[in-house]
């Protein structure tokens, strides 16, 4: 099974901040990778598919970026609503992996 | 609206049998695979199987092959999950979800909680 190594498991910053989050797969995906943001006692919320692309309704600060092995996803500045876990999904072959997720609080 | 509404979670004791269902509207149901995601109270989210749009591909996470199914009525705009032979570690909010590499929509998900 493909592994998805998420990176940090949790940040703190500040209101305006660009977040960096990392994504890292133990063998090629292609560009079959998702980002999702899930926020406490609510379903997740797609963000970004095939690696890069904005979902419709989704804030401009959010981007995302790779291929490959390596993927990343950046909030460009971060807003006080941003507060939530993100989480990676490979769905280029089964069984589909997410990563352990990423818990981005504000300062 | 896509709406995905699932049902049939609750209380069950280990080696036990539970079966969710989840309901779809919104959208052309036959035409999209489905999935079930699972996730443990306080922990990440956990794929458990993808059953494709005419049933003809079907994928199990390794810890539920045998002792889940993943089924779908296209006529009722419906998806299923069987499961059986319950372990305490399958508790968990278990969540129908829409697409194929990638999960567009997700359903609020159903609490299944194996406890003796």
């Amino acid at each position: 099974a493909i592994q998805m190594t998420q990176s940090p498991s949790s940040l703190s910053a500040f209101v305006g901040d660009r977040v960096t989050i990392t994504c890292r797969a133990s063998q090629g995906i292609k560009n079959y990778l998702g980002w999702y943001q899930q926020k406490p006692g609510k379903a997740p919320n797609l963000l970004i598919y095939a690696a890069s692309t904005l979902q419709s309704g989704v804030p401009s600060r959010f981007s995302a970026s790779g291929s490959g092995t390596e993927f990343t996803l950046i909030i460009s500045s971060l807003q006080p609503e941003d507060s939530a876990t993100y989480y990676c999904l490979q769905g280029d072959s089964h069984p589909w992996t997410f990563g352990q997720g990423t818990k981005v609080e504000i300062k | 609206e896509v709406q995905l509404v699932e049902s049939g979670g609750g209380l069950v004791k280990p080696g036990g049998s539970l079966r969710l269902s989840c309901t779809a509207s919104g959208f052309t149901f036959s035409t999209y695979s489905m999935n079930w995601v699972r996730q443990a109270p306080g922990k990440g989210l956990e794929w458990v199987a993808t059953i494709s749009s005419s049933s003809n591909y079907i994928y199990y996470a390794d810890s539920m092959r045998g002792r889940f199914t993943i089924s779908r009525d296209n006529a009722k705009n419906s998806l299923y999950l069987q499961m059986n032979s319950l372990r305490v570690d399958d508790t968990a909010v278990y969540s129908c979800v829409r697409g194929w590499g990638t999960i567009d929509y997700w359903g609020q998900g159903t609490l299944v909680t194996v406890s003796s």
